[in-house]
């Protein structure tokens, strides 16, 4: 079962920043925070995950609260083309134990 | 590099027949998941394999199912006998021997039963 909570849509204008939040209470101290997104049917595409420290890359940035409860993901300045289904995942890195449990995740709408 | 390859995309079938889905990891990578998504759902995780082993199938339904990722070719999800609840689509994995984290995801093979 999924272990996050994320709201079921939210809608950004175009070239503003998209914050989409994830509340993970339950997470353990050995789960890492992953983001995915699905754009219209496609396949998953890996955003960026992280374990505790604020992570960035070329796509989003992640700010993981001290207490690790919730996260949020940030597109700095979302596009047309960001629309899509974003996924918060929690799982553990280890051998056997790689499979993601994708919720129902947020509906990201860019309004031009 | 080529991504994760898989077909055929769309695939038809009449209740009965068998479906065969092959899925080709990225170059390197000998981790294998498959996911299925129904209409309107999230993916659902089915099985994971690597090359020559099953190591998760808790995913899979109990029959009509198996999954294979021989040593040499692709990796096959096999269906017997469709039934319309089989509709979905059907998206494979791949990631390095070495790593654990970010999956990448084929696009994906619709499967339509009649």
């Amino acid at each position: 079962d999924a272990k996050t909570t994320q709201p079921t849509s939210m809608d950004c204008a175009e070239g503003r920043a998209a914050n989409l939040p994830c509340n993970h209470s339950t997470i353990s101290g050995n789960e890492y925070v992953y983001w995915y997104r699905q754009i219209h049917s496609q396949g998953p595409q890996y955003i960026i995950h992280g374990l505790k420290n604020n992570e960035t890359n070329e796509m989003a940035s992640l700010i993981i609260t001290e207490d690790r409860k919730s996260s949020t993901l940030i597109l700095p300045h979302a596009t047309l083309r960001d629309t899509a289904v974003y996924y918060c995942i929690v799982r553990v890195e280890q051998t056997g134990a790689n499979n993601l449990f994708f919720g129902t995740g947020t509906r990201l709408t860019v309004i031009p | 590099n080529a991504g994760v390859m898989q077909n055929p995309r769309h695939l038809v079938r009449r209740r009965g027949q068998e479906a065969r889905l092959r899925c080709s990891p990225m170059k390197g990578h000998s981790h294998v998941y498959w996911y299925r998504q129904l209409p309107e759902e999230g993916l659902k995780f089915m099985v994971y394999l690597q090359k020559e082993n099953i190591i998760d199938e808790s995913g899979m339904p109990k029959e009509r199912f198996s999954a294979e990722f021989p040593k040499e070719g692709p990796s096959i999800l096999r269906i017997q006998q469709v039934v319309r609840g089989d509709s979905a689509a059907y998206f494979c994995a791949s990631s390095p021997p070495d790593g654990y984290y970010e999956q990448y995801f084929g696009p994906g093979t619709r499967l339509t039963v009649t």
